[in-house]
């Protein structure tokens, strides 16, 4: 089955201890990216990765960090997270001239005390 | 301004009714027009793009693109209680390999 998966589903942590959140895509897709979804604010792009080794910024990439050493992973790592990146996060995935039909994981809700 | 402007609502209609969903962007160089479906405890799915202006219809949804006026717009007909779900505008900003989202509109079907 073609999807985008997630790990952790939900997490809770405390400020500071430095956490990896992982996304995997069997699409063989070379477009991913992550998002934070806020009530009222919608999704809003961290990371992008183009291919594997081409990470780029997203809106709020603030407190965030990526890599991409393989086509299929893309993990996110927040190395001092803090009460304010509490939020619910998505990873997807795309190809690469098509980053308008992008495959949505099924979210990992964080929370930081 | 922000890029994309949706209203988040709650819309309530009863089964059966014409569901119209809407947005507005402020670039005019925005191309592909797209809306996702987000289910409660899911991730978004795309239910249907557009490139450029005009309509598009699948099944019970269309969609439908006006760039003179920067608006648009998700029609379902026949909703039905399945349908409610919080449903996403969402613009790609050309060149930028990245997606511009709506707030997302929560819709409730009763039956």
């Amino acid at each position: 089955e073609a999807q985008v998966t997630q790990n952790p589903r939900y997490l809770i942590t405390v400020t500071g201890k430095k956490l990896t959140v992982t996304c995997s895509q069997n699409m063989n897709h070379e477009y991913m990216s992550w998002y934070r979804q806020d009530p009222g604010l919608g999704l809003r792009q961290i990371y992008y990765s183009m291919n594997v080794e081409v990470t780029d910024k997203g809106d709020v990439p603030e407190g965030y960090k990526v890599s991409r050493k393989e086509k299929r992973n893309f993990p996110l790592i927040l190395e001092s997270p803090s009460p304010n990146q509490t939020s619910l996060y998505f990873c997807a995935s795309s190809f690469g001239d098509r980053v308008y039909e992008q495959y949505f994981g099924p979210g990992t809700r964080l929370t930081v005390t | 301004q922000k890029e994309v402007e949706q209203d988040p609502g709650p819309l309530s209609v009863p089964e059966g009714a014409i569901v119209s969903l809407n947005c507005t962007y402020s670039n005019s160089a925005f191309q592909y027009f797209m809306w996702y479906r987000q289910y409660s405890r899911k991730g978004p799915e795309l239910l249907m793009y557009t490139y450029s202006s005009g309509n598009k219809e699948d099944g019970r949804f269309t969609a439908q693109v006006d760039k003179s006026s920067k608006y648009i717009s998700l029609f379902i007909r026949d909703s039905q209680p399945s349908d409610s779900a919080t449903y996403l505008c969402a613009i790609e900003a050309g060149g930028y390999n990245k997606l511009i989202f709506g707030a997302g509109t929560r819709l409730a079907v009763h039956p």
